[in-house]
């Protein structure tokens, strides 16, 4: 069973436009939602994070959007570049577990 | 920075065969991690290690057997090859009570 659904599966984006990828859980105790991104050839990487007690955490282009009561949270990736073409998964972690609970992954293309 | 590497980048082996994928990380982290990622199924854990010798069954550890003799060290090993175990297998690292997992580049295995 997928503790963490992510849609959509792949997306498509002009260069310069808003990539918007959405996550949801059920396990009301996950209190750390990363973010990775995974570039072709390489593995998973920590691209930005977000714990519960905050609506929103920005780091450069890059946002994550978290709404506690719908279990939801989303990765918006502002002015796309080409170079952000790559797969992102969603993950969840709670206190006390010792693994990362991901996402099905979306792939991103971003067009010149 | 974390370096967590695989023993190999690509990987062809025969149905029947016994496999071993090996996994080397240089940070100290007590967490160990085997992935496989498989397109529209995501990262699906296979099996952990919290210690060395202590091992834990991950969400598809059937037809796997892993490894941990020292710290540094975890190795996947598949009994008897099958052509549904063809996959990339991606190897993770933490350390004890951080969330942030650091992953290897990855071995494509094909099963003929």
């Amino acid at each position: 069973q997928q503790q963490v659904k992510q849609s959509p599966q792949s997306l498509i984006v002009q260069k310069g436009g808003i990539s918007i990828i959405n996550c949801a859980y059920e396990n009301t105790a996950f209190d750390y939602f990363p973010w990775y991104q995974q570039f072709p050839g390489k593995g998973p990487a920590l691209l930005i994070a977000i714990r519960p007690d905050v609506s929103e955490k920005k780091e450069g282009r890059f946002t994550i959007s978290f709404n506690k009561s719908a279990k939801q949270f989303s990765l918006h990736i502002m002015d796309s570049q080409p170079g952000d073409s790559a797969t992102y998964f969603c993950a969840a972690h709670y206190t006390g577990a010792n693994n990362l609970f991901f996402g099905t992954g979306t792939r991103l293309t971003v067009i010149p | 920075d974390v370096k967590v590497t695989q023993s190999s980048r690509y990987l062809v082996k025969r149905t029947g065969e016994k496999v071993f994928l090996e996994c080397v990380q240089d940070m100290d982290h007590e967490n160990m991690f085997w992935y496989r990622q498989d397109p529209g199924l995501g990262l699906r854990l296979i099996y952990f290690s919290y210690d060395v010798k202590m091992k834990e069954k991950g969400d598809i550890p059937e037809g796997y057997s892993v490894s941990r003799e020292k710290k540094e060290r975890f190795s996947l090993i598949l009994e008897s090859a099958s052509t549904n175990q063809t996959s990339m297998y991606l190897c993770a690292t933490s350390g004890p009570g951080t969330d942030t997992q650091y992953f290897g580049p990855g071995t494509r295995l094909t099963v003929l």
